[in-house]
């Protein structure tokens, strides 16, 4: 079964770079959830999309920004790259907006020299 | 503080015994998840437990859920090293669906 597609697995930047981060859901899936887990910690909710449209805002930082697009694929666009922003990104999706099931990606690991 | 409490941190069991994860929110939930993950990697969906005293069992897995909606315990009956990894549970609240919030996580490891 297709599962959530995340594109780069691993990212390298240097401090002040800019990184955008791809999700593609699963084929059906309409909602998008972005999500940071930092070296040792548990996943932090970033925000997610449904339908297109910001449906929850977690804590995501302002220089940090995401959108959902027609084919349902979400980018995270980063941006003035901290040394903290280090850490595995993952996006999940669900089938409906609401309480289902998030299936999530493999992550995308950044670091930030 | 986590609104999520995982116990116990870490695990080490030899292969073939049972063994208990419990999960523990402040807050009434609405939904809680169980998510495996392997260091470094994705998390994958386990079970997922919506009303109270409901219970779930995949192959050797069961999940269960109190009737408060409070506390959810993870059960491994006669553990494997495929086992190992992090167990993670993940809740979400009333009136904030998609906020999945995760507590710290349980590392099992299985011994042969």
């Amino acid at each position: 079964a297709a599962g959530v597609i995340q594109s780069p697995r691993h990212l390298i930047k240097e401090k002040r770079e800019t990184a955008t981060l791809k999700c593609y859901p699963i084929p059906r899936h309409d909602t998008v959830y972005w999500y940071q887990q930092g070296p040792g910690q548990d996943p932090q909710f970033l925000i997610s999309f449904y339908e297109k449209m910001q449906s929850d805002k977690g804590s995501i930082p302002d220089r940090f920004s995401a959108q959902q697009f027609s084919d349902y694929h979400s980018e995270l666009n980063m941006s003035s790259l901290e040394l903290g922003d280090s850490a595995l990104y993952f996006c999940a999706s669900s089938l409906k907006h609401g309480n289902y099931e998030q299936y999530f990606g493999p992550g995308t690991r950044l670091t930030v020299t | 503080s986590q609104e999520l409490e995982q116990s116990p941190q870490s695990l080490i069991v030899q292969e073939g015994k049972n063994l208990t994860i419990n999960c523990t929110s402040s807050k009434t939930l609405y939904g809680l998840y169980w998510y495996k993950q392997k260091y470094g990697e994705g998390l994958i969906f386990l079970m997922m437990l919506q009303k109270g005293g409901e219970e779930k069992s995949h192959e050797k897995i069961t999940a269960k859920l109190d009737e408060k909606k409070q506390q959810s315990s993870l059960h491994i009956t006669a553990s494997q090293p495929s086992h190992a990894g992090i167990y993670l549970c993940g809740a979400t609240h009333p009136g904030n669906n998609n906020d999945m919030r995760f507590g710290a996580g349980t590392r099992l490891t299985v011994k042969p």
